[in-house]
């Protein structure tokens, strides 16, 4: 069974930079054939789609936020990683990561809430 | 690139609900569907248009026309009220707005 696990503060001050960790279990980043993803939801609204990052490190962004977010992987850890730059309140959602193969995303983790306040 | 979902569906207990997610050429695309209960991560319950994930029971079925996909839930029972939200991939990832289903 796959298992995903995000980290990271959770709370970050505007204008910071949030980053989370998002730790595979089950599956082999270096060795999978899928993408792995992030998705947010601010609180009381629907899904948004950040970005998909492979094992090699080839990415793909969401065209709206591609400015502010970044995302690695580390193969030797399991993990990947999101980073969005000079966040604001709207940035505040809770922040799911999850397997992404090709048109769905199979399996997400639990999520982690993230508050953008000073 | 939109895909529209209505806000909200009721349906009675054993009834069939139906949630519809349209967008421009959603025709030449593939449309999955997630639930998402409260407080809960969002479950894939379709995938391919039509397929169904291990574990996620019958009464769940796709279907795909022209530019709207259909998630139809049969025999509706009192724990399928959640939010289901559509998604299809069109060079990016692009989420419906999801859909509110409330079993009376």
């Amino acid at each position: 069974q796959v298992h995903l696990q995000e980290s990271g503060p959770g709370l970050v001050k505007p204008s910071e930079t949030l980053s989370l960790t998002c730790t595979v279990s089950g599956d082999s980043i270096g060795f999978s054939t899928y993408y792995w993803g992030w998705i947010r939801q601010p609180p009381g609204k629907g899904l948004e789609w950040l970005g998909s990052v492979y094992y090699s490190g080839s990415t793909y962004y969401n065209p709206s936020l591609k400015s502010r977010v970044t995302l690695s992987v580390d193969t030797s850890k399991n993990q990947f990683s999101l980073k969005v730059t000079s966040v604001t309140a709207a940035d505040t959602a809770v922040y799911y990561c999850a397997r992404h193969l090709a048109t769905y995303f199979d399996y997400w983790g639990q999520g982690t809430l993230v508050t953008v306040s000073s | 690139y939109e895909l529209t979902q209505p806000p909200s569906v009721s349906v009675s207990p054993g009834q069939t609900a139906s949630i519809t997610c349209s967008g421009d050429s959603l025709g030449d695309k593939y449309a999955c569907w997630y639930q998402q209960k409260p407080g809960l991560s969002p479950v894939l319950v379709i995938y391919e248009d039509v397929k169904r994930p291990s574990g996620i029971p019958e009464r769940f079925s796709g279907s795909h026309s022209g530019n709207t996909a259909t998630l139809t839930i049969s025999g509706t029972q009192a724990m399928d009220e959640a939010d289901y939200y559509c998604q299809a991939w069109d060079s990016t990832v692009v989420f419906g707005g999801g859909t509110k289903l409330t079993v009376l």
